[in-house]
This record gives C-alpha cells, sequence and structure tokens, in this order.
C-alpha cells in the first residue's frame, strides 16, 4: 500500500488559514486521497477526498499537486473547534484494500486564540 | 439517522473477565469496521465486515479477540480473557458500498481493563 508522511504538529491560530501538507510520493494513478480528521474523545470523521482535481466543500480545502505526489488540505478560517489530529488516506480504487481505511499517526494541528 | 451507535461508552474489568463490545450500524450501510485505538500504536483496524461476512481479521491481535456479525443492524466484539494491555478504546465504523464512501465512526468504547 502506499503510504503518506504527515508532519507530527501544526499550530495556527483562531481565525487564519491552515495549510495542512500530506506527502505521499509512492501514489498510483488509481489511488485516491481522503482526510479524516479526530476531534478530542470522539471518532474520526470524514472531511475530503480526491483524485486529481482541487476539491471543495464546507469543510475544507483539498490542493493536489500536479504530480499527486504531495496534497494540502486547506481549513481557510481555523476556528478552536478544528483542533483535531488530521489523518491523510490513500484509497485504491482497484484494489480490494479500498474497503479498509488505514490510518497513520496523523498531524496533531493546535490552534489558539 | 442517530448514527452509529456503541455500548458501553466506558467499560471497567477485572483482568480475566470477559468484555462484549456492541456496535449498530447506520441503517443501509453495507460495511462494518472494528478499530482498537492507544497512544502507542494509534488507530488499528482489527477486522471488517461486508454484508455480515467477516472479509478481514487480520488485525485481531490474538484468538482472545472474536467479532460477531449476526444480522445487518449490530455487531459485537468480544475479548476473553481480558488482559490489562486490551485497554484502549475502541472504535466501530460503518459505510455504505462504493469506493469513496464515507466512514462514519462511533462514539467509541473506552475499555480499562484493571
Amino acid at each position: 500500500d502506499a503510504k503518506t508522511t504527515q508532519p507530527n504538529s501544526m499550530e495556527s491560530n483562531e481565525e487564519e488559514p491552515v495549510h495542512l501538507p500530506c506527502n505521499h510520493s509512492t501514489i498510483s494513478g488509481t489511488d485516491y486521497i481522503h482526510w479524516y480528521r479526530q476531534l478530542p474523545s470522539q471518532g474520526p470523521e470524514y472531511v475530503i477526498h480526491g483524485l486529481t482535481s482541487n476539491v471543495n466543500n464546507r469543510m475544507a480545502s483539498l490542493a493536489i499537486a500536479e504530480d499527486r505526489k504531495s496534497s494540502t488540505l486547506i481549513l481557510h478560517r481555523a476556528t478552536l473547534r478544528d483542533a483535531a489530529v488530521y489523518y491523510c488516506i490513500l484509497r485504491d480504487s482497484l484494489s480490494y484494500n479500498t474497503d479498509k481505511l488505514i490510518f497513520g499517526t496523523g498531524t496533531r494541528l493546535q490552534v489558539f486564540p | 439517522d442517530a448514527g452509529v451507535i456503541q455500548s458501553p461508552r466506558h467499560e471497567v474489568t477485572e483482568m480475566g473477565q470477559e468484555v462484549t463490545l456492541r456496535c449498530k450500524p447506520i441503517s443501509g450501510h453495507d460495511y462494518l469496521f472494528w478499530y482498537r485505538q492507544t497512544m502507542m500504536r494509534g488507530l488499528e483496524l482489527l477486522i471488517y465486515f461486508n454484508n455480515n461476512v467477516p472479509i478481514d481479521d487480520s488485525g485481531m491481535p490474538e484468538d482472545r479477540f472474536s467479532a460477531k456479525m449476526p444480522n445487518a443492524s449490530f455487531s459485537t466484539l468480544k475479548i476473553q480473557p481480558s488482559e490489562p494491555r486490551d485497554s484502549a478504546v475502541y472504535f466501530c465504523a460503518s459505510r455504505r458500498q462504493g469506493t469513496n464512501t464515507e466512514a462514519f465512526f462511533g462514539q467509541g468504547t473506552r475499555l480499562t481493563v484493571v
């Protein structure tokens, strides 16, 4: 399975944009990039996913590099509620392994008032 | 929908006792997953089901662990006998069939084995 690399931790101030990077240099052409986050004392929750084009939803934006070897989750205006561990996950659309979500260590985001 | 429901939320038991964790997935979801989370090992996938059939149990740590899904609306994860190293938060998740369908997680069961 292709692996992802994320910084262990990042910090932000409230109402500032946050760019959370993810490296996936061994990504295959059929791998989708998924992001989940885990708020304190809760289960993970879905944030966004994409393949090649940049994606936007009500929670965040996903910017995918042209060579797809890296991506960035963008929180446009961080709030205190965005403090969480953010996981970048690859899912192969052509493999039975796409059934599974395998979590790495993620990035712990701290947001300061 | 109430989401994925897990019970109990907290469980404290003595070493050697049997522990049963329960999960009710979201109605209509085809997949059910059991995860375990610890500080040392992070989130680990233990086992998952598709249409009530176990597909991959390679993450189950030992024979002391077993999971069942007798019907589409209920699953259990049993540990017998329990040991202190089983202390963790156990999450259940479910999702619909499809390559990029999102998984929905329950609130978890915090298990402490003393």
